[in-house]
């Protein structure tokens, strides 16, 4: 089980983002992060909990090991108003999703 | 470049059965297998089943769907199957099939599925 927080957040564009995601047991490192906009599939933007996918911009940044993970925005943009997601695949092939962060506009 | 397509959502009475599709083009067999995720309406994200494209990793369900949901594979055409049987409201969601295989990682736009009377 991944539970993530905080459920929604208000930021503002330049404002440092973090979002945190618990695993209610040790994952290693086998975390990614997701963002979805509305309509649209997710998007992978990290996994192994802190490589960028290509493509990514570098203001997204995670880490964490364990139980603990952190996905952090350096200088939130207007493009990065979205949910993100949290998933465990140390599981795999059951994997499983965090509940989501909302990411709004303050 | 991978492509999965999800068709065959629509709406089914509860208690109804439903079968969806999602046909891959440009896979690589190299990927250990395909996923159901869903996303109920204004929900998050839940993983509803896999199946291995070989023999390795078979066939794994959420607790929720085991016994109501069957995953299966036609190799021929490339097309995954999700067949839902005693479909309760709960269960309507956008249903998206996916393959997770990082850094690839790869979703149809999904196919929704509304379970009512």
């Amino acid at each position: 089980q991944l539970t993530q927080s905080p459920s929604s957040l208000s930021a503002s564009v330049g404002d440092r983002v973090t979002v945190t995601c618990r695993a209610s047991q040790g994952i290693v490192g086998a975390l990614a992060w997701y963002q979805q906009k509305p309509g649209k599939p997710p998007k992978l933007l990290i996994y192994d909990a802190s490589t960028l996918q290509s493509g990514v911009p570098s203001r997204f940044g995670g880490s964490g090991s364990g139980t603990d993970f952190t996905l952090t925005i350096s200088s939130l943009q207007p493009e990065d108003f979205a949910t993100y997601y949290c998933q465990q695949f140390h599981s795999y092939p059951q994997v499983t999703f965090g509940g989501g962060t909302k990411v709004e506009i303050k | 470049q991978v492509q999965l397509v999800e068709s065959g959502g629509g709406v089914v009475p509860p208690g109804g059965s439903l079968r969806l599709s999602c046909v891959a083009s440009g896979i690589s067999f190299s990927f250990l297998g395909m996923h159901w995720v869903r996303q109920a309406p204004g929900r998050g994200l839940e993983w509803v089943a896999f199946m291995g494209f070989d023999g390795s990793y078979g066939e794994h369900y959420a607790d929720a769907m085991r016994g109501r949901f069957t995953v299966s594979r036609d190799k021929s055409t490339n097309t995954l199957y999700l067949e839902m049987s005693s479909l309760k409201p709960d269960d309507t969601a956008v249903y998206y099939c996916a393959i997770f295989a990082a850094p690839e990682d790869f979703w149809g736009q999904g196919v929704l599925v509304t379970v009512s009377s």
